[in-house]
């Protein structure tokens, strides 16, 4: 284990469906991020959360929204998707920028799945 | 965490050869670098780093040389095992910014 939990691990759901993928980190960090991996582009950075303030939204459609109710943990609240999110959503944190924190540290992922 | 479905590069070596795995970064002031194994069912795990004023770094079996004039990485892999058989992205990170921007990524299959 890494010390970032995501949980589910896969979830399908409908376009009309409402879920939420949750992110929990161990490890004392103060940044945390959404990333999205799929089949035509790997790793897009979706979200920035630093000490709990969203410091970047990399022009993500309004169907995602994130909420980090404190340094510990970060949720993706999904609805009305589209078979094109359909990825795997991976949470990262980090002490502080990555460039002294050296890097992220990664959750395991949720495999989305819309149907 | 596997990159199931994706059109990647694949790179593949005997056991026991050595590996090179290449990326192209895309900013020139860019001045922090990593590499990251993503092994199947789970997420990228970091394995080396380098600041841009160091050309070479080595850790344990693996190195990474930095090329600023070209604005290339790469990863060495000694005595390449099977449990090296991954998926590799570079990272590149500027100016304390709180993003890390990915390469494409490159599989590496290890034959027996």
């Amino acid at each position: 284990e890494t010390g970032v939990t995501q949980t589910p691990r896969h979830l399908v759901m409908g376009m009309t469906n409402k879920k939420s993928l949750k992110c929990e980190q161990h490890l004392g960090h103060n940044a945390m991020y959404w990333y999205k991996q799929s089949a035509k582009k790997p790793l897009e950075l979706m979200f920035v959360y630093n000490f709990k303030e969203q410091t970047e939204n990399n022009s993500v459609p309004s169907r995602f929204s994130p909420e980090c109710p404190n340094s510990s943990h970060l949720f993706l609240h999904l609805h009305t998707l589209q078979p094109e999110d359909s990825a795997l959503y991976l949470c990262a944190s980090s002490q502080e920028n990555p460039g002294r924190s050296y890097g992220y540290t990664f959750g395991s992922g949720t495999r989305l799945t819309v149907v | 965490g596997e990159s199931v479905g994706l059109h990647l590069p694949t790179l593949s070596v005997q056991e026991g050869d050595n590996s090179i795995i290449n990326c192209a970064y895309s900013n020139s002031a860019s001045d922090y670098f990593i590499w990251y194994k993503q092994e199947s069912g789970k997420g990228p795990q970091f394995i080396i780093d380098i600041r841009s004023n160091m050309d070479k770094r080595q850790g344990q079996r693996v190195t990474v040389l930095l090329n600023k004039t070209v604005k290339h990485l790469s990863l060495q892999i000694a005595a390449t095992q099977p449990g090296d058989s991954a998926v590799y992205f570079c990272a590149e990170n500027m100016d304390s910014s709180y993003k890390l921007i990915f390469g494409s990524g490159t599989r590496l299959l290890v034959r027996p």
